[in-house]
């Protein structure tokens, strides 16, 4: 079964910095683009990066470039979020999703920026 | 970046009967390899999305037929033929055309 778990979130003070996770499982996680997907009650689903099979080719939202890394670890099945200089505007739910289909979502982690 | 617009933005459907929602993107979403990378995802309630269709109309592994995805170009619908109860939720469409990913505001279908 397909699984991908999101880790990391939490309540960060506005300029500081937070790691997000996600843990593949049940398939073949090399073989796979990801993205990283956040909502908001007030801006819905938002995209934010995305990352090659490889790590070599990655994108991301204006809104998150130059504070934002994505990268990734195919020997731990693994996709990272490191994230600096947040802002109340980064709270959300962050979620990974595989594949340029994104046809498989995580459950979330919750992200809450403020003092 | 392409702008997604999604209409209506609230669907109060009686169930058995048919629901549908349109998608319109700012600008043709056909890619330069021809494909049209044009999905529809459901959210229900405190769940993540689940991919229902991809490229326009190709049902998504486990989507019952009851869903179906038409459309070329910038115009897209989603269409269920009878609702059921358990497709209460949010309805999104998103194009991958082209970065930056961008989502439709997303349609609530609710039962009357």
């Amino acid at each position: 079964e397909v699984q991908l778990v999101e880790s990391g979130g939490g309540l960060v003070q506005p300029g500081g910095s937070l790691r997000l996770s996600c843990a593949a499982s049940g398939f073949t996680f090399s073989s796979f683009e990801v993205n990283w997907v956040r909502q908001t009650p007030g801006r819905g689903l938002e995209w934010i990066s995305y990352i090659s099979t490889s790590g070599r080719t990655i994108y991301y939202a204006d809104s998150v470039k130059g504070r934002f890394t994505i990268s990734r670890d195919n020997a731990k099945n693994s996709l990272y979020l490191q994230m600096h200089s947040l802002r109340a505007e980064d709270t959300a739910v962050y979620y990974c999703a595989r594949g340029s289909g994104f046809d498989s979502w995580g459950q979330g982690t919750l992200v809450t920026v403020s003092s | 970046d392409i702008v997604m617009t999604q209409t209506p933005l609230s669907s109060p459907v009686t169930l058995g009967q048919p629901a549908s929602i349109s998608c319109r993107s700012s600008q043709s979403l056909v890619h330069s390899d021809g494909n049209t990378y044009l999905s529809w995802y459901q959210q229900r309630p405190g769940q993540p999305p689940r991919l229902l269709i991809y490229k326009i109309s190709t049902r998504f592994s486990g989507v019952p037929d009851r869903f179906s995805g038409s459309g070329a170009g910038t115009d897209f619908t989603l269409k269920i033929s009878r609702v059921e109860a358990e497709d209460v939720g949010v309805y999104y469409c998103m194009q991958a055309t082209q970065f930056p990913r961008t989502f439709g505001q997303g349609t609530k279908l609710e039962i009357k």
